[in-house]
């Protein structure tokens, strides 16, 4: 079974510059979730889906972050602009409603640097 | 508000040094302990879930024990290939995953 996808896998960009990442999760997993990494920190969500509905942004930045999901398959979360503090690894992961703990599995992420 | 604190910080070991990674916790609504391995320039690696109090889950030499408040992770005669950052998580009702920051353990040969 194939895990969770993305690219690109790095990203060098100039401030107020835009980017975009990509995710393409588990083949079955209806939720899908972004995270961003900072270095020597765990995860923290930024928004998560059931399907095509973002069921939780409360922590995605709205003046500069944006993400969709059409179709309820794969996702594309964007920054735009991108300032020097977003530099981070941003970390796609995907999940399926069946079973009790809700498992979630992670993508290799896309480290961000920002100039 | 969920929390989640992992300690230590760093773990050096050697080779068959056994020890142990604490993950303590408060969280409203607890669905469940979760550990991952991450490795540089990757993604979390799912380890296990523990449910309840008392439970515990076994994968090759790592052992991971729950009790209300904490969680422990055992590393029971390490190799250099078991040296990465171990991260705890809790989920909640609502879905979410409150990480730590982390262990990173260092296995010496």
């Amino acid at each position: 079974e194939a895990g969770v996808v993305q690219s690109p896998r790095y990203k060098i960009i100039e401030k107020k510059q835009p980017v975009a990442f990509w995710c393409n999760p588990i083949s079955g997993h209806n939720t899908l979730y972004w995270y961003l990494q900072n270095l020597g920190q765990g995860p923290e969500l930024l928004i998560r889906y059931e399907n095509e509905e973002a069921v939780d942004d409360s922590q995605l930045p709205k003046d500069r972050f944006s993400a969709e999901r059409l179709k309820g398959v794969d996702s594309t979360l964007k920054i735009q602009p991108a300032e020097l503090g977003d530099s981070a690894v941003y970390l796609c992961a995907s999940s399926s409603r069946q079973g009790q703990g809700n498992e979630q599995f992670f993508g290799p992420g896309t480290r961000l640097t920002v100039l | 508000e969920d929390q989640v604190t992992q300690s230590p910080e760093a773990l050096r070991l050697q080779e068959g040094e056994s020890s142990s990674l604490n993950c303590s916790y408060t969280v409203s609504g607890l669905r469940g302990l979760f550990w991952y391995r991450q490795d540089p320039g990757k993604g979390p690696e799912f380890l296990f879930t523990l449910y309840s109090a008392g439970e515990e889950k076994e994968k090759e030499r790592l052992k991971a024990t729950l009790t209300k408040k904490e969680s422990f992770l055992h590393i029971t005669a390490p190799k250099p290939e078991d040296s990465a950052t171990y991260l705890c998580a809790v989920g909640t009702n609502d879905y979410k995953l409150s990480f730590g920051a982390g262990t990173t353990v260092t296995v010496r040969a």
